[in-house]
């Protein structure tokens, strides 16, 4: 079965700090990635996503991930967080099947 | 377009009395899903159905769920009885085939007293 882990399950950051949000996967084949970002109060929208090419994946408002096939990883990144980026990001994979699986997501506080 | 359309956004009902929820979702998306999400649990899929026809309901709680989708263009979940330990943000999702991820709605925040 499919699985993700976000091992952050809070972060606490400075404005203009760089972020890095972990997130591994399992699942043995073929995988399409997700981040999607829930702001306070809102719905779920889509960051960015991998599903074939170029591991480096640029998404929205500045962040991207790097897909390691080898770590099973796809972690977030940002270099300069803003007070607005406070949100939770959620990790999901889909492994060949339509559902999503998401993982337990990471809570991200930007102090200004 | 308008994404996906939940309805109500908000929910309070009593222990005991019928909840049901509604998803209209993004026109063309053959794809949808119902999702819990509570601070406990994160987010749960309950169901979800392909061409209007369900394909996985293993995470439906119990039998006190329901989820039908009569056409293309909308989607109930009912809760009967409902009970407090209901109370959680409901999110309705589509997709198109394919790697495209979903488009969320709104969600309805339901709280069971």
């Amino acid at each position: 079965a499919q699985s993700v882990s976000q091992h952050n399950h809070h972060v606490i950051l400075s404005e203009a700090a760089s972020l890095e949000l972990g997130c591994n996967y399992s699942y043995g084949g073929t995988v399409n990635l997700f981040w999607y970002v829930q702001y306070p109060g809102q719905h779920l929208q889509l960051l960015l996503k991998y599903f074939s090419g170029d591991p480096l994946v640029k998404g929205i408002k500045g962040f991207e991930a790097e897909f390691i096939k080898s770590k099973f990883s796809f972690n977030l990144r940002k270099p300069s967080v803003q007070w607005s980026d406070t949100a939770e990001y959620f990790c999901a994979v889909n492994g060949g099947f339509q559902k999503l699986v998401f993982g337990t997501g990471t809570r991200l506080l930007v102090s200004p | 377009d308008a994404g996906v359309i939940q309805s109500p956004r908000h929910e309070v009902t009593e222990m005991g009395q019928e909840v049901t929820l509604r998803c209209k979702p993004i026109s063309g998306h053959d794809y949808l899903f119902w999702y819990r999400q509570t601070m406990m649990r994160g987010l749960e899929l309950l169901i979800y159905f392909n061409n209007n026809v369900p394909i996985d309901d293993s995470g439906m709680p119990e039998d006190r769920f329901s989820a039908k989708m009569p056409n293309a263009s909308f989607s109930t979940l009912k809760i009967q009885p409902s009970e407090p330990r209901d109370s959680a943000v409901y999110f309705c999702a589509s997709s198109p085939s394919g790697p495209w991820g979903y488009t969320f709605g709104s969600g309805t925040r339901l709280t069971v007293v």
